[in-house]
């Protein structure tokens, strides 16, 4: 079955940086656009990136553009965000999901999403 | 930027009809998208382009889209309905997805 295991989360200071990372398995990686989407502690979802399902195309949050970098390796069935100058504002569980169907664009919407992994930027 | 707007809570009897609405500018041209989220728990996508439910959805989610709001209708609701609903657009302006804010629905 589909499966997508975020790891890499932990406690940052302000400034530094963090790489996140999603196994995924039980499906054809390679066919699927990924996202991350975060959740700060008590607040509402945000979606932070997105890449195709061959990594040529990337999409940003604003408030992530220029810090963060979404990228793949299909070979290895990996996900990754790069986070740098992290800040307390980036402080949320990141999740990472798959599109709902293989092959489409930028417009199609996390179908499955993984457990999280919870950052906390904090001095 | 694009916003989307619900209501903070939304409370329903079991076996009632709850509606769940997220309203935005002109959203009946976008294809509007809804999860399920309980506490501590990963969302789960229930609805998707206004109106498609994902492989083992129950038929008692069903979604609507025109005009200036989008609506998640909940029929027969359960105790385990009880969860937090997000509905969310892809903003092909900006290249950008937006989340509402959420809705937190309560089986009384």
């Amino acid at each position: 079955q589909v499966q997508l295991v975020e790891s890499g989360g932990g406690v940052v200071q302000p400034g530094r940086s963090l790489r996140l990372s999603c196994a995924a398995s039980g499906f054809t990686f390679s066919s699927y656009g990924m996202h991350w989407v975060r959740q700060a502690p008590g607040k509402g979802l945000e979606w932070v990136a997105l890449i195709s399902y061959r990594g040529s195309n990337k999409y940003y949050a604003d408030s992530v553009k220029g810090r963060f970098t979404i990228s793949r390796d299909n070979s290895k069935n990996t996900l990754y965000l790069q986070m740098n100058s992290l800040r307390a504002e980036d402080t949320a569980v990141y999740y990472c999901a798959k599109d709902v169907s293989s092959g489409c664009g930028a417009d199609c919407p996390p179908g499955y999403w993984g457990q999280g992994t919870l950052v906390t930027v904090s001095s | 930027s694009y916003v989307l707007t619900q209501p903070p809570s939304v409370s329903v009897a079991p076996g009632q009809t709850a509606r769940i609405t997220c309203g935005g500018n002109n959203i009946g041209s976008k294809n509007l998208h809804w999860y399920q989220q309980k506490p501590g728990q990963a969302p789960v996508l229930v609805v998707y382009d206004n109106s498609v439910r994902p492989s083992g959805i129950p038929e008692r989610f069903s979604g609507s889209n025109s005009g200036n709001t989008a609506t998640l209708t909940i029929s027969r609701v359960e105790a385990g309905d009880e969860a937090d609903y997000f509905c969310q657009v892809w903003n092909g302006n900006t290249d950008l997805w937006v989340f509402g804010g959420g809705t937190k629905l309560t089986v009384l």
